[in-house]
């Protein structure tokens, strides 16, 4: 079945760094979304991508999609302590099925 | 507007107990998700509904799982003969309209933990 990885599993950078984590599925994806989740908190949506090659920009959040489809990104620029939390990719092969959750980058922001 | 909420918020119970997790999606949501969340591990699809149908049940772990959304609004996840390893945090997420190509709105799940 379809599988989406992200890596790394865990990031800590100096506030002001920038910081990127990767997604990647062993198939190519209709759509894939964004979530942040907080600690202790509940995942939120960030931003939805479908072109091929699409980029997004939120303010100091750039999120890719891959020209084949199979991959993407979300760049952080100049860190801050309330970027912190894990960052899950999922992806759906198709309109009717269901988001593949990846397992999430952990952002930790040390002040 | 009030978000989606669970209840209860938390579970404890004896191996081999039944448990009835509920969910109260956002008002007018067609579409409903049910997802089980290891610690550190991204959210893992259950099963979901468009209003009262039920589309897709292929997460669901075994035959001890069940779920419905009798009026197309609240939901019901049911786990039967409780084990430990059904031990998790239970999410459930709402959507305006149809599967995957929407943003789904989350829970704050309930945290069960089967002694």
């Amino acid at each position: 079945g379809q599988q989406v990885m992200q890596i790394p599993q865990y990031q800590h950078v100096q506030e002001g760094e920038d910081f990127t984590t990767y997604c990647n599925s062993s198939t190519t994806l209709s759509n894939i979304q964004w979530y942040k989740q907080r600690p202790g908190g509940h995942p939120v949506f960030l931003i939805q991508l479908v072109k091929s090659g699409e980029v997004k920009k939120q303010k100091r959040l750039t999120f890719q999609f891959g020209e084949a489809k199979k991959n993407s990104s979300l760049h952080i620029t100049a860190t801050q302590t309330t970027d912190v939390g894990t960052y899950f990719c999922a992806g759906s092969s198709s309109g009717n099925t269901p988001l593949v959750f990846g397992k999430g980058t952990r952002l930790s922001v040390i002040a | 507007g009030a978000g989606v909420s669970q209840s209860p918020r938390y579970k404890v119970t004896k191996r081999g107990q039944d448990v009835a997790l509920r969910c109260d999606p956002i008002s007018g949501h067609v579409s409903l998700y049910w997802y089980r969340q290891a610690l550190g591990q991204g959210p893992e699809f259950l099963t979901y509904f468009n209003y009262e149908a039920q589309q897709d049940k292929s997460g669901l772990p075994n035959d001890r799982f069940s779920a419905e959304r009798p009026e197309g609004s609240i939901s019901t996840l049911t786990i039967q003969r409780t084990e430990q390893r059904d031990s998790a945090m239970y999410r459930c997420a709402s959507s305006l309209a149809l599967i995957s190509y929407n943003e789904q709105f989350f829970g704050p799940g309930t945290r069960l933990t089967v002694l």
